[in-house]
């Protein structure tokens, strides 16, 4: 099993719609993670953080749940401009380890006018 | 302020040749990574530094990969007698210190390995 899974895609969409990507993570003690953004041919950069109350950043919302071990991330109102593969990483070690991140195979957006 | 780069952008090999990559992270950032990402797959951690030091060289996949970092700084990824295989984009990158989970990785453009 991989430590990080994620559905590939792709989601194709159209502009104004809400979509949500999922990923499961397996190791139990992972204290951190992350959603990072990339686009073709181009570097990761992050998204944001997941924290585990849940959290907005604009029309991007990123929910946590340790209990089922699952992350989610939901896209309001999609524009063009999101159109990318979206990456789900976590950190597996947690405090007291270092900044090592497992990163999924990523989700691939498509929006469409 | 400059971010991580890497150099070549791309490199196309033949089988068998050895391949430098170098990585110059952002200044004053004491970690850095390298990860290697095959067409549409994820990326794969291969080797992190903190300092001049590789705590962590689970990632490289074979004793045909190396690396080193000088200086605190410039890191190069050395792949010997390389294979079809290897072919990727190696990514390299640098956070402010290695040792909080919290601390964001910022990535350089990646090198695009071809061997032929």
């Amino acid at each position: 099993r991989k430590e990080v899974e994620q559905d590939p895609g792709p989601f194709n969409v159209p502009e104004g719609a809400t979509v949500a990507f999922n990923c499961t993570y397996s190791n139990s003690a992972s204290q951190s993670f992350f959603w990072y953004r990339q686009d073709c041919r181009k570097e990761p950069k992050l998204l944001m953080s997941v924290y585990s109350s849940g959290n907005e950043d604009g029309r991007f919302t990123a929910q946590l749940n340790r209990a089922s071990q699952y992350i989610s991330l939901l896209i309001r109102d999609s524009k063009l401009s999101d159109s990318a593969t979206y990456l789900c990483v976590v950190n597996p070690l947690g405090s007291g380890g270092y900044n090592k991140l497992i990163f999924g195979a990523g989700t691939r957006l498509a929006v469409h006018p | 302020g400059a971010g991580v780069s890497q150099s070549p952008s791309n490199k196309v090999t033949e089988k068998g040749k050895d391949v430098e990559l170098r990585c110059d992270p952002i200044s004053g950032h004491t970690a850095l990574y390298w990860y290697r990402q095959r067409l549409g797959q994820g990326l794969e951690f291969l080797i992190y530094f903190q300092g001049n030091s590789a705590p962590d060289k689970s990632g490289l996949p074979s004793d045909r990969f190396s690396a080193e970092r000088t200086g605190g700084s410039v890191s190069t990824l050395t792949i010997q007698r390389t294979q079809q295989e290897d072919s990727a984009v190696y990514l390299c990158a640098s956070s402010s210190t290695g040792e909080s989970s919290y601390n964001e990785q910022f990535f350089g453009p990646g090198t695009r390995l071809t061997v032929l």
